[in-house]
């Protein structure tokens, strides 16, 4: 089944304690993208990658890496989260570049107490 | 003031009615505009990418005026199951993503 995959689902985490969302896609697409969604908010844009070694920063990156070593997983990670960072999270891809439909995965709901 | 805003409503409609939303964009340089939808608890799914001489698809039909960086979608013969909030995106032109907050309808029996 063509989809994207994140985990974990749900974490709860202490401030400082590094963390990682994996996101994985099995449609190799060149293009993925993580965003975060806050109330009255929407989806924030956190960081994207057109495509294997090329990442680039959104609207709200500060905080957050990521790496594309491969064109079918891109990983955001917390080096020190702090309790601005609770969140859904969603990472997302597609094969047509931002311009194009975007497929989502089913969301990480983090919080750091 | 955010990049793009909608009217977060909520929107309560009877079933069969027509329901439009509306969307603004500031960046008059962006390039592509879709309507997402989110249920509850769950991730965007595309319901319709926008064109500039505007596209239907079945009871949904979107509009952009780039002139005026306003962009809507229209609902025609609602049913329960378009319950769900709907999201305005649009594509900068340096490819980074901006959501509107997102308009909220509930269509009632």
């Amino acid at each position: 089944e063509a989809q994207v995959t994140q985990n974990p689902r749900y974490l709860i985490t202490v401030t400082g304690k590094k963390l990682t969302v994996t996101c994985s896609q099995n449609m190799n697409h060149e293009y993925m993208s993580w965003y975060r969604q806050d109330p009255g908010l929407g989806l924030r844009q956190i960081y994207y990658s057109m495509n294997v070694e090329v990442t680039d920063k959104g609207d709200v990156p500060e905080g957050y890496k990521v790496s594309r070593k491969e064109k079918r997983n891109f990983p955001l990670i917390l080096e020190s989260p702090s309790p601005n960072q609770t969140s859904l999270y969603f990472c997302a891809s597609s094969p047509w570049g931002p311009g194009g439909e975007q497929f989502f995965g089913p969301g990480t709901r983090l919080t750091v107490l | 003031r955010k990049e793009v805003e909608q009217d977060p409503g909520p929107f309560n409609v009877p079933e069969g009615a027509t329901v439009a939303f509306n969307c603004t964009y500031s960046n008059s340089a962006s390039q592509s505009f879709f309507w997402y939808r989110q249920d509850c608890r769950k991730e965007p799914k595309l319901l319709m990418s926008v064109y500039s001489s505007g596209n239907e698809d079945g009871r949904f039909t979107a509009q952009l005026n780039r002139a005026s960086q306003y962009i809507s979608l229209l609902i025609r013969d609602s049913k329960l199951s378009d319950s769900a909030t709907y999201l305005c995106v649009v594509r900068r032109e340096d490819n980074d993503m901006r959501f509107g907050a997102g308009t909220r309808l509930t269509v009632k029996p």
